[in-house]
Order: structure tokens, then C-alpha cells, then sequence
């Protein structure tokens, strides 16, 4: 099974600052089958970026993935206050799927 | 459109089985994998396998295997996850989540409202 490894565990930035979140995989993940997802409470996780670097219908340009084989980032340009919340990597590659384990981007 | 409506909010004793069910409508059912994911208080996102429909085949993660039994019912659009012998560290929130056209591999657009199952004596 692919284990994934998200870092930081908690970024704390404000309101326009550049978000930079890391998602390392165990071994490589197969076609850069890597997806990213906003959480936030009571609410169904959201799909920002599939394929690595794709952006999902409707997702706001300030976000963009990039990455192959084992390291992958996720990256917010500029900040908005919607945008506080908790983001998981998962890899889709393998006959299992796994996730991360979150980071959470708070106000600071 | 998609929408993907799941049963209610349970509670039940360790030992337990438990039957989640996801009612699919807005697509052809056929066509799409569906997932379950779940998330335990505190905790992060939690893969636990996928059905595919057309072929009835199903893929578990490791640490579930031997527990969870996932079926589908063809005339009704509907999935069922089901669980058995519950512990406390089963109690989180339950996603269906729809996976892409033809792989049973695949990110997910279309969630659940997810169900919350409480483990406890």
C-alpha cells in the first residue's frame, strides 16, 4: 500500500500570503494519479486538482498542483478567507486508494 | 444532476454489524465506481474500497478486509457498504463518493452527504 506524507502538519498564514503544501508518497504513484482536496467541517470534502497539476471544474485559478513520482505540491497563490480550512492529498494509482493525512491551513 | 443520498445517522454497540446505503441518481449508475471513505473524529480521510457496478467486483483496503462487504442493487441505483464486528474506532463519518467514467481507480467529484456512525456501549 502507497503511504502518503503531507507536511506541514498545520500552516498558519494570513489572508494573501502564498500557501505551500507538500504531499510525499512511500513509492512512486503511478501516472501522476494524485488528487487534492479541500475539507472543511460538515461538509463533503472538495476536489481542487486531479492528474497532479489539473484543475477541477469551477476551482479558482489561485490554486495549482505540480509534482511527479513521489513528491507533490499544492500550491495557493494568494489567500482568500474562504480558503481556511483542511487539505488531503490522495493517490489514486494503485488498486487501493489511500489519503494523506491532512494539513490544515489556519489564520494566523 | 448528480446526487448521491445516503441513510441515516446510526448508533451501534460494539460487536455490531452495520449497512450504510448510497442512493445514486442523475447518471448512468452502470457506468461509475462508487467509493467509500470515512473520517473518525480528529482524524484524516480514510479510503475503504470500491464497487463497480457493471461487474459487481469489489476491492477492499488491507486493513478491512475480512469486516467490510460492499454490493450493489442494479434496479435501485442504490450501494451498500456493510460492516461487522464494530469496535469504537469505527465510529466516523461514512462518504459514498462517485469515481470516474470506466475505472474503478479514480479521484471524486461527487460526494455523499455522509453518514454518521456512533460506536458504543
Amino acid at each position: 500500500e502507497i503511504v502518503l506524507t503531507q507536511s506541514p502538519g498545520t500552516l498558519s498564514l494570513s489572508p494573501g500570503e502564498r500557501a505551500t503544501l507538500s504531499c510525499r508518497a512511500s513509492q512512486s504513484v503511478s501516472s501522476s494519479y494524485l488528487a487534492w482536496y479541500q475539507h472543511k467541517p460538515g461538509q463533503a470534502p472538495r476536489l481542487l486538482i486531479y492528474g497532479a497539476s489539473s484543475r477541477a471544474t469551477g476551482i479558482p485559478d489561485r490554486f495549482s498542483g505540480s509534482g511527479s513520482g513521489t513528491d507533490f505540491t499544492l500550491t495557493i497563490s494568494r489567500l482568500e478567507p474562504e480558503d481556511f480550512a483542511v487539505y488531503y492529498c490522495q493517490q489514486y494509482g494503485s488498486s487501493t486508494g489511500t489519503f494523506g493525512q491532512g494539513t490544515k491551513v489556519e489564520i494566523k | 444532476q448528480v446526487h448521491l443520498v445516503q441513510s441515516g445517522a446510526e448508533v451501534k454497540e460494539p460487536g455490531a454489524s452495520l449497512r450504510v446505503s448510497c442512493k445514486a441518481s442523475g447518471y448512468t449508475f452502470n457506468s461509475y465506481s462508487m467509493h467509500w471513505v470515512r473520517q473518525a473524529p480528529g482524524q484524516g480521510l480514510e479510503w475503504m474500497g470500491v464497487i463497480s457496478p457493471s461487474r459487481d467486483t469489489t476491492t477492499y483496503a488491507q486493513k478491512l478486509q475480512g469486516r467490510i462487504t460492499m454490493a450493489r442493487d442494479t434496479s435501485t441505483s442504490t450501494v451498500y457498504m456493510e460492516l461487522s464486528s464494530l469496535r469504537s474506532e469505527d465510529t466516523a463519518v461514512y462518504y459514498c463518493a462517485r469515481g470516474r467514467l470506466g475505472y474503478t481507480s479514480s479521484w471524486y467529484v461527487y460526494w455523499g452527504q455522509g453518514t454518521l456512525v456512533t460506536v458504543s456501549s
